[in-house]
């Protein structure tokens, strides 16, 4: 399964946009890209997922490169409580599949 | 409807002890995921249950066990408790195989190993 690649830890000013970043440029053709955030010692919480094209929820956008080895997890509008750490992680179309979610960016909004 | 359960919140036992958590998924999923997180080694995937079956485990010893039950709800068993067992416990539930589906997780327990 593909790996994926975050920056550490980013910042940003509650109000503004939030563009978190994340390689995984070995995914393959049926590998879909996820994200979930997870606040401090509670249980990650799943925010968008896609598999090429770009999707929109209520939380957040997901822009999906057309090569697909990347992605942008966009916080249109960031609050002080999208503080968390935020996971990109890719998972099988199916099959055997053993799920890797690495360290995450850790996403500081500030007043 | 009502999320991922899981019980007891917080836990404190001692080395050599044997400690069971309980999961219960969200109504209508069948598929339960356990997974490790320490501020070490970050979240980790422990095994997996569909239909009452493992379907898949991650890298652990053989300490560390689970079940399904016919209803869907799961339990984990670690056995002979070690001090770097201290860790949040996530459990996690989707309607199909967690490699095909979306997963919603559980608050988790924590669990202190003295």
């Amino acid at each position: 399964d593909a790996k994926t690649t975050q920056p550490p830890s980013m910042d940003c000013a509650e109000g503004r946009a939030a563009n978190l970043p994340c390689n995984h440029s070995t995914i393959s053709g049926n590998e879909y890209v996820y994200w979930y955030r997870q606040i401090h010692s509670q249980g990650p919480q799943y925010i968008i997922h896609g598999l090429k094209n770009n999707e929109t929820n209520e939380m957040a956008s997901l822009i999906i490169t057309e090569d697909r080895k990347s992605s942008t997890l966009i916080l249109p509008h960031a609050t002080l409580r999208d503080t968390a750490v935020y996971y990109c992680i890719v998972r099988a179309g199916g099959g055997s599949y053993i799920p890797t979610f690495g360290r995450g960016t850790s996403l500081i909004v500030h007043p | 409807k009502a999320g991922v359960t899981q019980t007891p919140r917080y836990l404190i036992k001692t080395r050599g002890q044997q400690v069971t958590l309980s999961c219960s998924p969200i109504s209508g999923h069948r598929s339960v995921s356990w997974y490790q997180q320490t501020p070490g080694q970050g979240l980790q995937f422990l095994f997996e249950y569909f239909s009452e079956t493992q379907r898949n485990k991650g890298n652990f010893p053989g300490r560390f066990s689970g079940r399904q039950f016919s209803n869907s709800r799961s339990e984990m068993n670690v056995s002979t408790l070690e001090l770097g067992d201290s860790a949040l416990y996530l459990c996690a539930s989707s309607l199909q195989p967690q490699s095909t589906d979306t997963q919603y997780f559980g608050p988790g327990t924590r669990l202190t190993v003295l």
